[in-house]
């Protein structure tokens, strides 16, 4: 039974670019949530997705969007990168119904220089 | 905005001694979880404990909840050097809304 799957696991970046990052959700279940944790601090909420739908979003701006796939796996992306971008991005899986707790992944690491 | 608040930020105990981190929050939850990472690494699910709960068990794990105080506390017994890691709680105001997270707190277990 395959976890949560997150790539790429490391990536390094510049100023103003933009990146992408890929998750797959545990087997069975239908949503998706990213959260963003700054070094030493606790995960901070990005935004959830279900039937292919942004459904919750965190205190976070335009440059952060996603998308989720009909296979239920999701994609990250963050456009004009700020140095303070710089941090671990995670995502979870839960069930849409009925799923209290979430599935993390590895996370992907991002720095930004 | 973090809804939790860990107490201490970092524990330091041998191995065999008891480990109790406190969380506090802000709002009305559904519900409260504690979750531990390893080093950079994804969050693990440990417990989750209902608003209309005020104990549980779960292994060396042993939560609770006063949700008059608005804290919850989780209590690691015998130690071991494994259980180093951070441990974060995480409330859920109503059903289906976001998982909100705390700062963390760094455990290490001396051998």
């Amino acid at each position: 039974d395959a976890g949560v799957t997150q790539s790429p696991t490391h990536l390094i970046k510049t100023r103003g670019q933009q990146v992408t990052l890929r998750c797959s959700p545990k087997s069975g279940h239908d949503t998706v949530s990213w959260y963003q944790q700054a070094l030493g601090q606790g995960p901070q909420f990005i935004f959830q997705y279900y039937e292919e739908e942004e459904r919750q979003r965190g205190n976070f701006p335009d440059r952060f969007s996603g998308h989720q796939f009909p296979n239920y796996s999701s994609e990250l992306n963050v456009n004009a990168l700020l140095l303070g971008d710089s941090a671990l991005y995670l995502c979870a899986s839960s069930l849409w119904t009925g799923g209290e707790k979430l599935f993390f992944g590895s996370g992907t690491q991002l720095s930004v220089l | 905005s973090q809804q939790g608040e860990e107490d201490p930020q970092a524990l330091s105990i041998q191995e065999g001694e008891n480990a109790t981190m406190n969380c506090s929050y802000k709002t009305s939850i559904n519900n409260l979880q504690w979750y531990r990472q390893n080093s950079g690494r994804g969050l693990v699910h440990l417990i989750l404990i209902r608003s209309n709960e005020r104990e549980k068990h779960s292994g060396r794990l042993r939560v609770t909840l006063d949700t008059s105080k608005k804290s919850s506390s989780l209590l690691i017994t015998a130690s071991r050097a494994a259980d180093t890691a951070s441990y974060f709680c995480a409330t859920r105001e109503t059903s289906g809304s976001r998982l909100t997270f705390g700062e963390g707190t760094q455990l290490t277990v001396n051998p």
